[in-house]
Formats: C-alpha cells, structure tokens, sequence
C-alpha cells in the first residue's frame, strides 16, 4: 500500500542546533517534494520544493535532499530558533490523471527551546 | 502576496444540517483543492477543480460536493452534515499543474453536534 511517514513524536532541540526531519514513502513515485510549515489554528506554508532529478535544495537556513532510491527526504534547519517551533510537513507531488495532487505526511512537530 | 480567504474560522452545526464552506482567491490561480486535517491523520485531499465548473473527486469525497462557478470561488458542500464530519477544512490553491506550490487558507474549524 501506499504510505508517507514523518515522526510523530515531537523533536526537541537547543536553540543554535541544526534540527533534522525525515520523510518517507513507499509505493509512490512523485515528480516532486515539497515541505510546508503549519502553525497552531492555521493553514500550512510552504516552504521548499526539490524536484526527482535534484539531491539537495536549499534556502537560507533551510536545507532539503531528496534520495528516490531509498525513497525518502531530510529537511534541516541549521541555527535553530525558537520561532522555528512549529509541525513542518511533507508532501509528496503526484500527478493524478494530469492534475496536480499533492499526498501529505501526518507532520513532525519541532520544539526549539531558547 | 497570495490570499485565500475562507468565510468562517469557526462554525457549529447540527448533524443533518446542510453546510456550506466558502473559499476565495485572489491571484488568477487554476488550481483549488479542499482538505480536512485530524489529528493523526494529516491533510487529506477531499475535491478539487482545475477550472471553472470542473472538479475532481481527491481520496475522501462522500458525503462532500462541491462547486466552482467563477474562478476565484471555491464552495465545500456537506449535503446533511454527521458528527464524523467535524474536523479543520483547509482550502488551498495553486497556478497550473505539478510543480507548483500550493497556497492555503486559514481554516475552518467545524464541529458538528
């Protein structure tokens, strides 16, 4: 079956470490992987995308890599901050007779303490 | 900067109700798709559309329909809203086809009693 997992538990890290999040899918081929950030009561924010052909992304303190063999991507937040608290989520982009759809993980959430 | 707005955050109804969910945006995007997200299950893809007066059914549509009369206006229909209905919808949209980010509201918590 198809499936695309992010830890539940939630990650607590210091404030100045890199934080690191994984995404995995099985049964899923996807053109693309993106990566969005939600906070409490509000809808989700995206953040990076990686396409098939790349291995790593980046944009600011945010990192990205995307391995289609072991089927899985790593979003790192190098020099953590408090305000980087939030459940960052995966998601895979799937092309669904033509159409965009993008297929969510559950999200990981992150706890940056000062 | 990308709006999407949506008509309520909060709503309460009672079960067998007929609830409509509004979503508009304003940036001449394509794309609309509606989502529900629980707990430990995440964002899930109800319907989306892809043109005006077009729609496409995502991975849960019963008991949902919905419309797109004019481009920027995406409308959630629960014909005779359950308890198992309550839940966050999130309205997203995006320009064209894959690739693309995806730009969401801020959600419309409803709990059906």
């Amino acid at each position: 079956s198809q499936k695309i997992e992010q830890n539940s538990e939630a990650l607590n890290i210091q404030e100045g470490k890199t934080a690191t999040l994984t995404c995995n899918y099985t049964n899923y081929s996807p053109a693309y992987l993106q990566w969005y950030r939600q906070d409490p009561g509000r809808g989700p924010v995206f953040l990076l995308l990686i396409r098939e052909n790349e291995k790593e992304k980046r944009k600011e303190r945010l990192k990205v890599t995307f391995d289609t063999t072991l089927k899985q991507s790593l979003f790192h937040i190098t020099a953590s901050q408090p305000a980087d608290s939030a459940t960052y989520l995966c998601a895979l982009d799937v092309m669904n007779t033509g159409f965009q759809k993008l297929v969510f993980g559950t999200g990981t959430r992150l706890l940056v303490s000062p | 900067d990308v709006k999407v707005t949506q008509s309520s955050r909060y709503l309460v109804k009672r079960t067998g109700e007929k609830v409509f969910l509004e979503c508009v945006q304003d940036m001449d995007h394509e794309n609309m798709f509606w989502y529900r997200q629980d707990p430990g299950l995440g964002l899930r893809l109800i319907y989306f559309s892809y043109d005006v007066k077009m729609k496409e059914k995502g991975d849960i549509p019963e008991g949902y329909s919905v419309s797109r009369e004019k481009k920027e206006r995406f409308s959630l229909i629960l014909e005779s809203a359950s308890t198992n209905q309550t839940s966050m919808y999130l309205c997203a949209s995006s320009p064209g086809t894959g690739g693309d980010e995806q730009y969401f509201g801020p959600g419309t918590r409803l709990t059906v009693t």
